[in-house]
């Protein structure tokens, strides 16, 4: 049973390119997690999607950044016009149901701001 | 504001010492306090506490919550190389999805 594979693993974009990075939760999963973690800092939640459907995108910027999780595909974490704070490894994460408490999370995609 | 607070930041120590890794939470509507270890990629779950005073073990890490006065405990006994890596806690609380993390303690084992 394969777990939560992101791609790609690693991304370098220069400032203001688009950056777009993939989740496919484990099987059976139908909720998605993406956290951004900073060099030296925690992991920041970002936004919760079930299929087709965002749920709480309370820690997602306002502006440049937006998620789906279409009914066919991975999650899609999309960052336009990158800039070099933007840098950091993103974590996609996923659970069978609400309210489970434990996340599987993926490798993470790591992206670099030129 | 919500906060998950780990300590120390950073442990170096030698193989076979005993650990205790701290975490201290101020939370509303607390749920639950979770435990995961990072080595360079995916984080993996350790424990998942909700109740005060009851030990979750598994091998030689163990952990604890005390609900009362905030914060948690995570115990590795007889510490190997392979435990080295970054120590998450995590909390979760009621009304919402999100987990709110600390920022790890770092843990070097060295043979």
């Amino acid at each position: 049973n394969a777990g939560v594979m992101q791609n790609p693993r690693h991304l370098v974009r220069r400032r203001g390119q688009e950056a777009r990075l993939r989740c496919s939760p484990m099987k059976g999963h139908s909720h998605v997690y993406w956290y951004r973690q900073l060099p030296e800092e925690g992991l920041k939640f970002m936004v919760y999607l079930q299929k087709e459907n965002i749920i709480d995108e309370s820690g997602m910027p306002k502006e440049r950044f937006s998620a789906e999780f279409p009914k066919e595909g991975p999650s899609i974490l999309r960052i336009q016009q990158v800039v070099r704070g933007d840098s950091a490894a993103y974590f996609c994460a996923s659970s069978p149901a609400r309210n489970t408490g434990e996340l599987f999370f993926g490798e993470g995609s790591r992206l670099t701001v030129l | 504001e919500d906060k998950v607070v780990q300590s120390p930041l950073s442990l170096v120590v030698h193989e076979g010492d005993t650990v205790t890794l701290n975490c201290s939470y101020e939370v509303t509507n607390f749920r639950s306090l979770l435990w995961y270890k990072q080595e360079k990629k995916a984080p993996t779950f350790l424990f998942m506490l909700t109740s005060s005073g009851i030990e979750k073990k598994s091998g030689r890490l163990s952990s604890i919550l005390d609900k009362k006065e905030l914060f948690s405990i995570l115990n590795i006994t007889a510490t190997q190389t392979g435990d080295s890596a970054v120590y998450l806690c995590a909390v979760e609380w009621g009304g919402s999805e999100k987990l709110v993390f600390g920022k790890g303690t770092k843990l070097t084992v060295n043979p």
